[in-house]
């Protein structure tokens, strides 16, 4: 089945800074890759997705990058905002079971003042 | 539009006991999937349902199962509870099965075993 690893496990970053959180994933059949973000006492949030035929998506301060040779895609929030703090999910469904998503294990953002 | 909801938010039970969780899935959306988050193995798939068929399944033991109704709403069940059932139990909820559609989590119910 798939695997899915996300690092780092926790970051901290100054308000105005960029965030960048990587995952990697291990089935080439993976075709779908999804964002979540999660707040305390809520459900994850889809926040941004990515499918495998394209290589970058952008939404505001948001962005992800997906590079299919290397298994690996990664989440870019620019100008964090301490809303921003919260923990994010990286995700991957396999070709045909798209609702079937393996989750990475979580990175914690915190954004400081 | 509203959200996916699940009900109950809480719950508290003791090992041996059987527990159904339910979700109410966004108006409109057909497919129900269903996730366990722990601290320990974080969030793992249990089961999708689509037109009240189970669809996809987890590695999850036969304690564990669910259905969904004619009108999309979605039950799951564990049945002899452990200690280690203690978990935060979401439903997600997207258009259909089988292609990519973006699936919408409920705030999820938070289930204890003591």
């Amino acid at each position: 089945g798939e695997n899915v690893e996300q690092h780092p496990s926790t970051l901290s970053v100054q308000e105005g800074d960029s965030a960048v959180i990587k995952c990697t994933y291990s089935d080439s059949a993976s075709n779908y890759f999804p964002w979540y973000k999660q707040e305390l006492g809520k459900g994850p949030q889809l926040i941004i997705d990515i499918r495998s035929n394209v290589g970058e998506k952008k939404d505001q301060r948001i962005a992800v990058t997906l590079n299919k040779t290397a298994k690996h895609f990664s989440l870019h929030i620019t100008e964090t905002q301490p809303e921003d703090s919260a923990v994010y999910f990286c995700a991957a469904s396999i070709r045909g079971t798209a609702s079937k998503l393996t989750f990475g294990t979580g990175t914690r953002l915190q954004v400081t003042l | 539009k509203a959200g996916v909801t699940q009900t109950p938010r809480y719950l508290i039970k003791t090992r041996g006991q059987q527990v159904t969780l339910s979700c109410s899935p966004i108006s409109g959306h057909r497919s129900v999937s269903w996730y366990q988050q722990t601290p320990g193995q974080g969030l793992q798939f249990l089961f999708e349902y689509f037109s009240e068929t189970q669809r996809n399944k987890g590695n999850f033991p036969g304690r564990f199962s669910g259905r969904q109704f004619s009108n999309s709403r979605s039950e799951m069940n564990v049945s002899t509870l452990e200690l280690g059932d203690s978990a935060l139990y979401l439903c997600a909820s997207s258009l259909s099965s089988g292609g990519i559609n973006e699936q919408f989590f409920g705030p999820g119910t938070r289930l204890t075993v003591l």
